[in-house]
C-alpha cells in the first residue's frame, strides 16, 4: 500500500513552452500532496503544499505564478511549469500524505514519495 | 532553526559492515524523525521512522537511535550490503497541528553510501 506515480518520468520541451507533471495516490486517498524540487547531487527541496479543493502554500521564494499547482481530486495533483526555461531543468519529485493508526490509538501521518519526474528545458 | 545537518556526507564501507549516519537538530517542535533512502533517478523510499519518546527502533538491518537531549538521531545499517548503496536523508517534522511547519518535512543535506563487495 501507500503508493503514489509520477507522470511522465521524464520530459525535455523547449524554452518558453509549459509542461504538466501528474502525481497519483494509487491505493489511497491524499488530501495533501507536496511538491519538492531536487538538484544534483543535492537534497530535496519543498517548492509547496497541495490542499486538494484550495489553493497550493508556496514556499518563500518559490514563484507561484510560475509552478501552478492543481488539487483538483483526492488522489491526483499536478504541477504546470509555465514558460519554462533551462534553469528549470531538474528532478520534479511529489509525496503524498496518507494518515494512520499507530499503537495506543494515535492518529499519525507520513509521507511517500513518487518516482520523480526528470524535466530537461532546451 | 529549521535545520538539519547530517553527516557525513559521503560514506564507505565494505560488505558486512556497519553504516553509521548522524543527523542534528535544533528545532525542538519536531517530534517526528523519518529516514528516506534513495537510489539514482528515483524518489526518496521511507525506510524507518522515530518518535521523541522512544530512544531506538529497529526494523530488520535498520536501527534508528535517538537522544532528546541532545537532539541527535542517527542511522545505523548492520552487515551492510553492496545493495544498500544509495543516498540517505534523514528528515524531521512537526505532528502538531496548527502552524506553518505542520507536516512539512526538512531534510537533512543526504549522505552518499557506498557498500563494496
Amino acid at each position: 500500500g501507500a503508493v503514489v506515480s509520477q507522470h511522465p518520468s521524464w520530459v525535455i520541451c523547449k524554452s518558453g513552452t509549459s509542461v504538466k507533471i501528474e502525481c497519483r495516490s494509487l491505493d489511497f486517498q491524499a488530501t495533501t500532496m507536496f511538491w519538492y524540487r531536487q538538484f544534483p547531487k543535492q537534497s530535496l527541496m519543498l517548492m509547496a503544499t497541495s490542499n486538494e479543493g484550495s489553493k497550493a502554500t508556496y514556499e518563500q521564494g518559490v514563484e507561484k505564478d510560475k509552478f501552478l499547482i492543481n488539487h483538483a481530486s483526492l488522489t491526483l495533483s499536478t504541477l504546470t511549469v509555465t514558460s519554462a526555461h533551462p534553469e528549470d531543468s531538474s528532478f520534479y519529485i511529489c509525496s503524498a500524505r496518507i494518515w494512520r493508526w499507530t499503537s495506543g490509538a494515535t492518529l499519525s501521518h507520513e509521507q511517500y514519495f513518487g518516482p520523480g519526474t526528470r524535466l530537461t528545458v532546451t | 532553526q529549521q535545520q538539519v545537518k547530517q553527516s557525513p556526507q559521503s560514506l564507505i564501507v565494505q560488505k558486512g559492515g556497519i553504516s553509521i549516519i548522524n543527523c542534528a537538530y535544533e528545532n525542538t517542535a519536531f517530534d517526528y524523525f523519518p529516514w528516506y533512502q534513495q537510489f539514482p533517478g528515483k524518489g526518496p523510499a521511507l525506510l524507518i521512522a522515530i518518535r521523541p519518546d522512544v530512544s531506538e527502533k529497529k526494523e530488520g538491518r535498520f536501527t534508528i537511535s535517538f537522544n532528546k537531549s541532545a537532539k541527535q538521531f542517527s542511522l545505523h545499517i548492520m552487515d551492510s550490503q553492496p545493495g544498500d548503496s544509495a543516498t540517505y536523508f534523514c528528515a524531521a517534522s512537526t505532528r502538531r497541528a496548527g502552524g506553518t511547519s505542520y507536516g512539512k518535512l526538512t531534510f537533512g543535506q543526504g549522505t552518499i553510501l557506498t557498500v563494496h563487495p
